[in-house]
């Protein structure tokens, strides 16, 4: 399975954009890449998922480079209910899926 | 509202108890996930179940039993718990590929809280 890398933690203000970027340098040609936003005392959440270069949806964009080695997830506008972690998982999307293991994720703080 | 039920929300035991937890998943949905996640510590991926049969058991100590009578239904029974095993216990389902429905997506439930004294 692909390992990923987050920053452990971010601090941002309301109105601004925050991207967070996730490090794979062993992902497999099948892998997807998929995002989950958690808050205390609750299961994470799906946000996006993507294979190559970008993906939005209403609430986050998606940037994956050619190489597909790192991935960045883009929070427009974020306000103080963004505040949790986020987690960047890396599976194959027909098989890996059952063994998606979460890393410490980022834990993004957004202050007034 | 995710789709999936846990009970109960909180839970208390001693050392001897045995309790069970309980996970529903309205979803339609064919494989199951229980996570373990303790304070300030990464989810753990306990069990896996696609098609009502365990697909995962990542080494969990045999004090943790899990159940899968069908394929909304997903138990996890405890027993002769330690203090350590105190934490968030989160449940998950998922579509297993061949669907047209995004594959891989984990739908959680809210977790159940343990606490062994």
């Amino acid at each position: 399975l692909a390992k990923t890398t987050q920053p452990i933690s971010m601090d941002s203000y309301e109105g601004q954009e925050v991207n967070i970027t996730c490090s794979h340098n062993n992902i497999a040609t099948n892998d997807y890449i998929t995002w989950y936003q958690q808050f205390p005392s609750q299961g994470p959440r799906f946000i996006i998922q993507g294979y190559k270069t970008k993906v939005t949806n209403e609430v986050a964009s998606l940037f994956i480079p050619a190489d597909r080695k790192s991935s960045t997830l883009s929070l427009p506008r974020v306000s103080l209910s963004d505040t949790a972690v986020y987690y960047c998982l890396v599976g194959d999307r027909y098989t890996g899926f059952q063994k998606l293991v979460f890393g410490t994720g980022t834990r993004l703080l957004v202050s007034p | 509202e995710t789709g999936v039920t846990q009970t109960p929300r909180h839970l208390v035991m001693g050392m001897t108890n045995k309790k069970s937890l309980k996970c529903e998943q309205h979803l339609g949905h064919n494989a199951m996930y229980w996570y373990k996640q303790s304070a300030k510590k990464p989810l753990e991926l306990m069990f896996v179940y696609s098609l009502e049969e365990r697909v995962e058991n990542n080494s969990v100590p045999s004090r943790f039993s899990p159940e899968c009578p069908n394929s909304s239904h997903l138990f996890l029974h405890l027993h002769t718990l330690q203090p350590e095993d105190s934490a968030l216990y989160l449940c998950a389902s998922s579509q297993q590929p061949g669907w047209r429905t995004r594959a891989g997506e984990l739908f959680f439930g809210e977790g159940s809280r343990l606490t062994v004294l």
